[in-house]
């Protein structure tokens, strides 16, 4: 079994919609889950991070974590085309470190 | 943040060569990692690289196949020794900051896309 599971898609929506990606985890020591986003031939970027559980929200995306769960998501508000992307998960059971990712799942939004 | 080149962005090899992938950091970093994304699977962690020290490998990789070189504060290279086309992949650079909040962040290279036929 994979430490970190995420559905690879791809995930097609129309502009405009909320998506919601998600990865589970199998690690209870993991602290610190942060989402990736990776465009075509680039190196993956920082889009969020979270410290245990809870909720957090930044412009349009929103990140959540239920440790109780081992299950953290990623919604995206009013999804542009520009946020055609693929998005990773990723988590570490300290502050700095090796990561471990999910598989990533590779988004496409429609104008 | 940190900007991050990668050299070669990609390059196509015969098998039993090897291939050295460079990285430069435009700031001093202590920690630099190297990482390998095959196709369809995750981003998997190679070896740690802190310079002044030997790299710390993760299970399944090796010094013999993945030598590290750091001679410094804003340098790296990762040698993919003996390829096979298993070893196909994209090669990314990372290195860490850390923040005056609770995560150290870390940034990521372009990859180097490499090919083995």
């Amino acid at each position: 079994q994979k430490e970190v599971e995420q559905d690879p898609g791809p995930l097609s929506v129309p502009e405009g919609a909320i998506v919601s990606l998600n990865c589970t985890y199998s690690n209870s020591a993991f602290q610190y889950f942060m989402w990736y986003r990776q465009y075509s031939r680039k190196g993956p970027e920082l889009l969020m991070y979270t410290y245990s559980s809870g909720n957090k929200e930044d412009g349009r995306f929103t990140a959540q974590v239920d440790k109780s769960s081992k299950y953290i998501s990623l919604f995206i508000r009013d999804s542009q085309p520009s946020d055609s992307a693929t998005y990773l998960c990723a988590m570490s059971d300290n502050q700095g470190g090796k990561l471990i990712f999910g598989q990533g799942t590779e988004l496409s939004v429609k104008p | 943040s940190a900007v991050i080149s990668q050299k070669p962005s990609r390059d196509i090899c015969q098998r039993g060569t090897s291939l050295t992938i460079q990285c430069q950091v435009d700031s001093q970093v202590t920690m630099m990692f190297w990482y390998r994304q095959q196709p369809g699977q995750s981003l998997t962690l190679i070896a740690t690289a802190n310079q002044g020290s030997e790299a710390t490998y993760e299970s399944g990789f090796v010094i013999d196949k993945f030598p590290i070189s750091r001679p410094n504060l804003t340098f790296s290279t990762l040698t993919v020794s003996n390829m096979s086309p298993e070893d196909s992949s994209i090669y990314l650079c990372s290195v860490e900051r850390q923040d005056r909040g609770l995560y150290n962040e870390q940034f990521f290279g372009p990859g180097t896309r490499l090919t083995v036929l």
